[in-house]
């Protein structure tokens, strides 16, 4: 069964450090959203993507994240400099299209801690 | 304004139990989707079912059932004879036609724990 995935699965940090995250979507789907998880709460949408472009990145604090899929595939999520605040799982999930009656499917996460 | 809604935080039952997970969602738009996901410790999400305005039929999955009312807004979860797997976080979410991009607007997740 098709899955995303991403890597690393855990980082550590120091503040002020530069993180990457990497996401590879489901062959096939044409949206990729990145979300941010604080534990205890429900997923925050940072930045959605349709193909190469961004849709909405209205949420990512683009000061110090920022978010490429330079080829339409997978996708990198940045952060510099990291900050405490940035403590959180980051989530990548894909769906065929945009569109409401399209399900996302998440990949397993990357859980950041900055220290 | 909160458009998703899980007021029960966390439900704690003994293995074999039926248990219901509430959510009661708030829309204007006459098309729109709703989701439950499942988040185990491991922390991926996994879509469990997708139900869309129109359809008010309930839904079975082996000892999965959803319960549909547009008259009171809610997307109820039961499982049945619940197992030691079962724990983890579920949550409800929305999608309306309206919203721009057709964003999943999520509720705050209830955590379900089966005790042995």
């Amino acid at each position: 069964e098709a899955e995303v995935a991403q890597s690393p699965r855990y980082k550590i940090t120091e503040k002020s450090q530069a993180v990457a995250f990497w996401c590879d979507p489901i062959s096939g789907h044409a949206t990729l959203y990145w979300y941010r998880q604080i534990l205890g709460q429900g997923p925050e949408l940072l930045v959605q993507f349709q193909d190469e472009s961004v849709v909405d990145d209205s949420q990512l604090p683009k000061d110090r994240f920022s978010a490429e899929r330079l080829k339409g595939v997978d996708s990198t999520l940045k952060i510099q400099p990291a900050e405490l605040g940035d403590s959180a799982m980051y989530l990548c999930a894909s769906s065929l299209v945009t569109g409401h009656s399209y399900e996302q499917y998440f990949g397993p996460g990357t859980r950041l801690t900055v220290t | 304004a909160q458009k998703v809604t899980q007021a029960q935080t966390e439900i704690s039952v003994v293995e074999k139990e039926d248990v219901t997970l509430d959510c009661v969602y708030e829309t204007r738009d006459t098309t729109y989707y709703l989701f439950w996901y499942k988040q185990p410790p491991s922390g991926e999400l996994v879509f469990l079912i997708r139900r869309n305005s129109f359809d008010e039929q309930n839904e079975i999955s082996g000892r999965y059932s959803w319960n549909f009312q547009k008259s009171t807004s809610s997307f109820n979860f039961t499982i049945t004879a619940s197992q030691v797997v079962d724990s983890a976080v579920y949550f409800c979410a929305l999608s309306e036609a309206s919203h721009s991009n057709y964003q999943l607007i999520w509720g705050a997740g209830t955590k379900l724990i089966i005790k042995p």
